[in-house]
């Protein structure tokens, strides 16, 4: 079972240049998320969506759109790519009010120069 | 609004007991979770608490108090694998947005 599945695994990017993450899940859940991790400041939620058609801001949302066309895909857009942005990014998914389980990709590793 | 606090580190001997706490400001607050983190890795998830309690998993059990707004993930019988980073979790209702504490780096000594 793929899980979640997130790409690419790492990218160096341009200041100003805009740049998609993919995140696709194959378990049919109806939530996923997108957090940033970086160093002392733990994870934070940049945009989630409850079901496929619906999409809410997360603690830091500016800089960042997603969008939830179906059940299996939440991609990530930064329209215009600034140095911190720089982060490791991670997709997670769930199943709400079964068990609070969140399954996450194994991230994405994006550098804005 | 909703916050998680826990400790930045702790440090705990190999075969010990170690208790990780976690406090949280919100309202209405549904569950609270627990995840374990490698460096280099993705989170993986330990534990889920929905009601007030422990719950045991192993050498790993978690612990919600929703009166005192507050958690802890308890692990025995440390190994060295244990040690990670540890991010407790949670969020306002079924449907809303899941929010994590800063992280706790357990360190673990021989």
């Amino acid at each position: 079972t793929a899980g979640i599945t997130q790409a690419p695994t790492s990218q160096i990017l341009a200041a100003g240049r805009s740049m998609t993450l993919r995140c696709t899940q194959d378990m049919r859940h109806n939530a996923m998320y997108w957090y940033r991790q970086d160093l002392g400041l733990g994870l934070r939620l940049i945009h989630y969506s409850n079901t496929a058609g619906t999409t809410g801001k997360g603690e830091v949302p500016d800089g960042y759109s997603v969008s939830r066309a179906n059940t299996d895909d939440f991609p990530l857009t930064l329209a215009s790519a600034v140095p911190s942005q720089t982060s490791v990014y991670f997709c997670a998914s769930s199943d709400p009010g079964l068990s609070g389980e969140l399954f996450f990709g194994e991230g994405s590793r994006l550098t804005v120069l | 609004g909703q916050s998680l606090e826990q400790p930045s580190e702790v440090t705990a001997v190999e075969g010990a007991i170690v208790q990780i706490n976690c406090t949280y400001q919100t309202s209405g607050f549904y569950g609270l979770s627990w995840y374990q983190q490698h460096d280099g890795g993705a989170p993986t998830f330990l534990s889920y608490n929905a009601l007030d309690g422990l719950e045991e998993t192993g050498r790993f059990s978690s612990f919600l108090s929703r009166s005192d707004s507050y958690g802890y993930l308890l692990l025995q019988e440390l190994q060295m694998k244990d040690s990670a980073s540890y991010f407790c979790a949670g969020a306002m209702n079924r449907d809303d947005k899941i929010i994590f504490g800063k992280g706790t780096r357990l360190h673990i000594l021989p």
